[in-house]
């Protein structure tokens, strides 16, 4: 079992859609959470940082539930630059480790 | 600022042969790490170096290794290769490394094995 472990893609939705990533961690340890976005052969770039408490940034909303080990993202009113993988990544407290999951496609279209 | 920049972007290479990567991290920034992504996953943990000592090993053979320069900048080596390490090899730099530390990628380089 992967530690990270992430919804299968590929996701297809139309512009105007609210679209929601799911995600589990297996270690507890786990202290740190992400979720990153990577376009078609270029690099990874963080989306934002998880928190507890939730977090929003614009359309993008984050949750984390400690207890259930989960991680979700939601977006809102789906654009046609949104397509891209999303990577769920999360750091054990082993300094710059970063566990990723295998990333979900999300394809929006017109 | 210029971000992370990798050379080189792409290289071919012949099984059995050895390949020199290198990472330059952005300035101010002394913590390097390296990952590879193979098509269709996530990327996976190789090194982190800080102030040039490593910190960290993923669970990579001993073909691979890594150091880090006094300028932060850092290579990645890998020997003997195999078909399959075939892959994107990413560096990502961050100022310290830390577990809540933002980590920015380079463009990687895309390494076939042939």
């Amino acid at each position: 079992r992967k530690e990270v472990e992430q919804d299968p893609g590929p996701f297809n939705v139309p512009e105007g859609a609210t679209v929601a990533f799911n995600c589990t961690y297996s270690n507890s340890a786990s202290q740190s959470f992400f979720w990153y976005r990577q376009d078609c052969r270029k690099e990874p770039k963080l989306l934002m940082s998880v928190y507890s408490s939730g977090n929003e940034d614009g359309r993008f909303t984050a949750q984390l539930n400690r207890a259930s080990q989960y991680i979700s993202l939601l977006i809102r009113d789906s654009k046609l630059s949104d397509s891209a993988t999303y990577l769920c990544v999360v750091n054990r407290n082993q300094g710059g480790k970063l566990i990723f999951g295998q990333g979900t496609e999300l394809s929006v279209k017109p | 600022d210029a971000g992370v920049t990798q050379s080189p972007t792409h290289l071919i290479k012949t099984r059995g042969q050895q390949v020199t990567l290198r990472c330059s991290p952005i300035s101010g920034h002394k913590s390097v790490s390296w990952y590879q992504q193979v098509l269709g996953q996530g990327p996976q943990f190789i090194f982190q170096y800080y102030e040039k000592e490593e910190r960290g090993r993923g669970n990579f053979p001993d073909r691979f290794s890594a150091r880090q320069f006094p300028n932060y900048s850092s290579e990645l080596n890998v020997n003997a290769l195999l078909l399959g390490d075939s892959a994107l090899y990413l560096c990502a730099s961050s100022r310290t490394g830390g577990i809540n530390t933002e980590a920015f990628f380079g463009q990687g380089t895309r390494l076939t094995v042939v």
